[in-house]
């Protein structure tokens, strides 16, 4: 079945860091991926979303680009702030009838200032 | 921009009891989910509903549970004889024709004692 494997946590950085958190993913076909980003207490929200290989989403300063040679979904920004501490999960739903989302375990990021 | 609002936030229930999770879908939306995260753990799919009826389950989603659009507006998650294990973080989603767009609610935090 489908599965997203993505970097163990946490991950704490200095502001302004750079930051990389890894997705792999297993699915088949042309599944579409999505990054979605849980603050504190708070829910699900999408931060970015690419539905074909080589695609680049890009949201607030964050970008992945859509790898179907190595079946990835990278998270990267060039620079964090404090703000952007939260859990940052990976998912994909494939094409088709079959919509639910498929989530990885959650990567907590911390910015330190 | 458009909400999932998701009622109560918070339902502290009693082993065997029945709880009723209340969710009320973007209006246009066509397609509805539930999905649930216990705590640390990743998010995982429950079941999806559209055109008044069940169209996925996963193994999670037993004969404890059951959805229903009771009024055309709410989307509820029914958990019949609650059980320790039910204690998780349950969110609904919706989406309109594509599967690009999932909202999510809030959540509702269940703690069953």
């Amino acid at each position: 079945g489908d599965s997203v494997t993505q970097m163990e946590g946490p991950v704490t950085l200095s502001e302004e860091a750079f930051l990389t958190i890894n997705c792999t993913y297993t699915a088949t076909g042309y599944p579409s991926l999505f990054w979605y980003v849980q603050y504190p207490g708070e829910g699900l929200q999408l931060l970015l979303k690419a539905t074909k290989a080589d695609d680049k989403g890009s949201n607030k300063g964050f970008e992945a680009t859509y790898r179907k040679e190595t079946t990835s979904f990278h998270l990267e920004k060039g620079s964090v702030q404090v703000s952007d501490s939260a859990v940052y999960f990976c998912a994909l739903t494939r094409s088709g009838s079959a919509r639910q989302l498929t989530f990885g375990s959650g990567t907590q990021l911390t910015v330190l200032p | 921009e458009p909400e999932v609002t998701q009622t109560p936030s918070h339902q502290v229930t009693q082993m065997g009891q029945e709880v009723i999770l209340r969710c009320v879908p973007i209006s246009n939306h066509l397609y509805f989910y539930w999905y649930r995260q216990i705590l640390g753990q990743k998010v995982e799919f429950l079941v999806s509903f559209y055109n008044n009826e069940i169209s996925e389950k996963s193994e999670i989603f037993d004969d404890q549970f059951s959805v229903e659009r009771p009024d055309g507006s709410n989307f509820t998650l029914k958990i019949r004889s609650t059980k320790l294990e039910d204690s998780a973080m349950y969110f609904c989603a919706t989406h309109g024709n594509r599967a690009l767009g999932y909202t999510f609610g809030s959540g509702t935090r269940l703690t069953v004692v």
